[in-house]
């Protein structure tokens, strides 16, 4: 089946560096959207993408739809260590068809 | 709380016993979910029902069985599992089966199989 890249699997920051996950597909997509899952928790969505070239911000989490719309990214400016976790996209590629996870990115901060 | 409550929160049985997992939803939704989410690998979806009609089945083995008695309810009948079936179990909702529309998660099933 298709199959969604997420890089990096893992990432170590200092509390206060920035962080970014990418999400990759080599198939145009249909939109993509992003959860997290804190350490013992279950996956909590966080934003979806669906327009060419959009960018969304939450706070200091900012998400980009690449305008091939086969690529995003989310970045988180001056992590905190409330940011620890796994950030996971999930994308559907056309019509009515099931989420595609990533394996996420597992983020640890240092504080 | 997200408004989907799973039990039991963790299970341990043996590879020759039956066992049921229960999700329930206080959302209104129309589309439940079941996932698989193993060490490494990227969460596995194994069942959809949209109003209580199973509408995705990704080969998932027999030994899985599904039941959706109303939209408020998804169960997951186990039986003669393998110790690589030990998973988080995650229950989801969603206002329609519809590839826009978020996931609402449960806390999940820890299962692990001896």
């Amino acid at each position: 089946g298709q199959q969604v890249m997420q890089i990096p699997q893992y990432q170590h920051v200092q509390e206060g560096e920035d962080f970014t996950t990418y999400c990759n597909s080599s198939t145009t997509l249909s939109n993509i959207q992003w959860y997290k899952q804190r350490p013992g928790g279950h996956p909590v969505f966080l934003i979806q993408l669906v327009k060419s070239g959009e960018v969304k911000k939450q706070k200091r989490l900012t998400f980009q739809f690449g305008e091939a719309k086969k690529n995003s990214s989310l970045h988180i400016t001056a992590t905190q260590t409330t940011d620890v976790g796994t950030y996971f996209c999930a994308v559907t590629y056309s019509g009515n068809t099931p989420l595609v996870f990533g394996k996420g990115t597992r983020l640890s901060v240092i504080a | 709380e997200t408004g989907v409550t799973q039990t039991p929160r963790h299970l341990v049985m043996g590879m020759t016993n039956k066992k049921s997992l229960k999700c329930e939803q206080h959302l209104g939704h129309n589309a439940m979910y079941w996932y698989k989410q193993s060490a490494k690998k990227p969460l596995e979806l194994m069942f959809v029902y949209s109003l209580e009609e199973r509408v995705e089945n990704n080969s998932v083995p027999s030994r899985f069985s599904p039941e959706c008695p109303n939209s408020s309810h998804l169960f997951l009948h186990l039986h003669t599992l393998q110790p690589e079936d030990s998973a988080l179990y995650l229950c989801a909702s969603s206002q329609s089966w519809d590839s826009n529309e978020k996931l609402f998660f449960g806390s999940g099933t820890q299962l692990s199989v001896l």
